[in-house]
């Protein structure tokens, strides 16, 4: 109940397209879904964020869409460039809690020149 | 301003020795965390602090592990008798306070054990 399912596992997109990554979980008391992304060599770093409240929030040219009733999100990176081409890893949690923040096994999105 | 620092950035160690793993977060960050990555893997956790205190010990692979924080800032991760299966990197991140807030990263510790 504890995990959040990932995938694809990789990916590979020609510039311009939209990567499509998809994340599952179980527990419904999660109210809190980050996504970070990681280049080769670095660690992790916060790319966006949802709760719960909301069902679509746009940075830039990352979206995450987010189905409470199915306990399912999704990033979106519109018109993707070579520079996306990094680790995507989403992940759940409870706010204020003295608990650990669960990640998804990771996808490793290609963009193509 | 600086973010979270983790020393040394590689270490090479010799089959059972011990090894010991220094993180320095953010000024301010109550919470603190250690992974583990192996190449081309997922981040796996190991350890949880709040504080001085770890409410979370469950990601620790066995007892040659362990993990200590003081004056709820510098974070050291120690491995005793290493084994070529402790090669991979090891990440620490910080938050402001527990979860359910950004974590930011270190570029984390390379371990090698030959």
């Amino acid at each position: 109940q504890q995990q959040v399912k990932q995938s694809p596992q990789s990916l590979i997109v020609q510039k311009g397209g939209i990567p499509i990554i998809n994340c599952a979980y179980e527990n419904t008391a999660f109210d809190y879904f980050p996504w970070y992304q990681q280049f080769p060599g670095k660690g992790p770093a916060l790319l966006i964020a949802i709760r719960p409240d909301v069902s679509e929030k746009k940075e830039g040219r990352f979206t995450i869409s987010f189905n409470k009733s199915a306990k399912q999100f999704s990033l979106h990176i519109m018109d993707s460039q070579p520079g996306d081409s990094a680790t995507y890893f989403c992940a759940a949690s409870r706010v204020n809690r003295d608990d650990k923040i669960i990640f998804g096994k990771g996808t490793r999105l290609h963009i193509l020149p | 301003g600086a973010g979270v620092s983790q020393s040394p950035s590689n270490k090479v160690t010799e089959k059972g020795k011990d090894v010991e793993l220094r993180c320095d977060p953010i000024s301010g960050h109550t919470a603190l965390y250690w992974y583990r990555q192996s190449l081309g893997q997922g981040l796996e956790f190991l350890i949880y602090f709040q504080g001085n205190s770890a409410p979370d010990k469950s990601g620790l692979p066995s007892d040659r592990f362990s993990a200590e924080r003081t004056g709820g800032s510098v974070s050291t991760l120690t491995i005793q008798r290493t084994q070529q299966e402790d090669s991979a990197v090891y990440l620490c991140a910080s938050s402001l306070v527990q979860s359910g807030y950004e974590q930011y990263f270190g570029p984390g510790t390379r371990l090698t054990v030959t």
